[in-house]
């Protein structure tokens, strides 16, 4: 079976600083990765995916993430962070074989303060 | 853009009682999927639909509840008879392909009193 452990359950930095979020995930066959975002009463918005390729990953509103198979991370970055990334983040993974479900981490919830 | 949409945005019901939420996928595309978030909690998958009928389910998606696409644009989740635990955050999602990328609805904030 597959699972996604986000690291941080909550992260608080200030505005311009550069953030990460962690996420670790275990499967005994190859999946592909996404990160999500959840802004206030709004629905869940892809910001990145690795399917296949080049390990690091860009993805909207300035985030990437680097996929690393000997440690089974997909770390989420941002250089400079804005007030507007406040949010709820979440990692997940989906098989490459079957319907595509998506099986979640618990999220890390990420304040931007000025 | 298209978006997947969901109805309604809220809805509170009583104990016992059943309940249809609704979405519509994005036109072209072929599989459906229904996921939960209790509040607090991960966002957890209840159920894939591909070639109208069901392609996997978890182990939550018991006889109480079922999903439909009447008319080749709806995607309906109903819950026969609700109970306390069924409160939470039912996102609707859709893949045009597979092993494409998923977009969700906003959801339907489900209250059972």
């Amino acid at each position: 079976a597959q699972s996604v452990t986000q690291l941080d359950s909550q992260v608080s930095v200030f505005e311009e600083a550069p953030v990460e979020l962690r996420c670790n995930y275990s499967s005994s066959v190859s999946v592909y990765l996404f990160w999500y975002v959840q802004y206030p009463n709004q629905g869940l918005q892809l910001l990145l995916k690795y399917l296949s390729g080049s390990t690091l990953v860009k993805g909207i509103n300035g985030f990437e993430a680097e996929f690393n198979k000997s440690q089974t991370s997909f770390h989420l970055r941002k250089p400079s962070v804005h007030i507007s990334d406040t949010a709820e983040y979440f990692c997940a993974v989906s098989l490459f074989r079957g319907y595509n479900k998506l099986i979640f981490g618990a999220g890390t919830r990420l304040a931007v303060h000025p | 853009e298209p978006e997947v949409t969901q109805t309604p945005s809220h809805q509170v019901t009583q104990m016992g009682q059943e309940v249809i939420l609704r979405c519509v996928p994005i036109s072209n595309h072929l599989y459906f999927y229904w996921y939960r978030q209790i509040l607090g909690q991960k966002v957890e998958f209840l159920v894939s639909f591909y070639n109208n009928e069901i392609s996997e389910k978890s182990e939550i998606f018991d006889d109480q509840f079922s999903v439909e696409r009447p008319d080749g644009s709806n995607f309906t989740l109903k819950i026969r008879s609700t109970k306390l635990e069924d409160s939470a955050m039912y996102f609707c999602a859709s893949i045009r392909t597979a092993n494409t990328e998923a977009f969700f609805g906003q959801g339907t904030r489900l209250t059972v009193v």
